[in-house]
């Protein structure tokens, strides 16, 4: 089965200190991982995918299959970084698989 | 480009009655995709809508059905609301062919079942 896990609940840095938000996933096959961003007020939204191997807003997460983590990084974290964050898994023609997030808030 | 919208923004109902929420996919987009939101979990996936017919479903029971209609806009129907379906409903809509389609998600329907 798969299953997407998010440690952390909530997340609370200081503006300019390193971001990691952990995300482990279950899923036998090849799976493509996602990381959608909710901030306040506003709707769900695509930040990342690993095939895209990019960065956005400053945001990297690399897959690592072999610890079957997919964890999200910012090496100086803004205030506009605060939001909820949810890691989602897709495999094959499986639907999108979301953990249950974790909020980041980031101090000034 | 018109993003994805839902209707109602939000709704009280009753147990046992019955509702059906609406979303119009963002132009261009064949599929739709309805998720339930419970308070502190993420989105967990119903169905999906691929031109008009269902092609996939979620851990729902019968009561929650759908429709796609020729515009590709779509229709949650819920019969016979308990009070564990209370939740954010989110509809996105996608672009689906053979490579990986993003889902564009819609502000979502709040329900609150009494």
């Amino acid at each position: 089965a798969q299953r997407v896990t998010q440690p952390e609940k909530l997340l609370s840095v200081f503006k300019g200190a390193p971001v990691e938000l952990k995300c482990n996933y279950s899923y036998s096959g090849s799976p493509e991982l996602f990381w959608y961003v909710q901030y306040s007020r506003q709707r769900l939204q695509l930040l990342l995918r690993h095939i895209s191997r990019e960065s956005i807003k400053g945001f990297t997460a690399d897959l690592n299959k072999g610890e079957t983590s997919f964890h999200l990084k910012k090496p100086f974290a803004q205030e506009e970084d605060s939001a909820m964050y949810y890691c989602a898994l897709k495999g094959g023609n499986t639907p999108l698989v979301f953990g249950k997030g974790t909020r980041l808030s980031v101090i000034a | 480009e018109t993003g994805v919208t839902q209707s109602p923004t939000h709704l009280i109902k009753t147990r046992g009655q019955q509702v059906t929420l609406r979303c119009s996919s963002q132009s261009g987009h064949n599929t739709v995709s309805w998720y339930q939101q419970a308070l502190g979990q993420g989105p967990q996936f119903i169905f999906q809508y691929y031109r008009e017919e269902e092609n996939g479903r979620g851990n729902f029971p019968p009561r929650f059905s759908g429709l796609q209609f020729p515009n590709y806009s779509s229709e949650l129907n819920v019969n016979a609301l308990e009070l564990d379906d209370s939740a954010l409903y989110l509809c996105a809509s996608s672009l689906s062919g053979r490579g990986r389609e993003t889902q564009y998600f819609g502000p979502g329907t709040r329900l609150l079942v009494l």
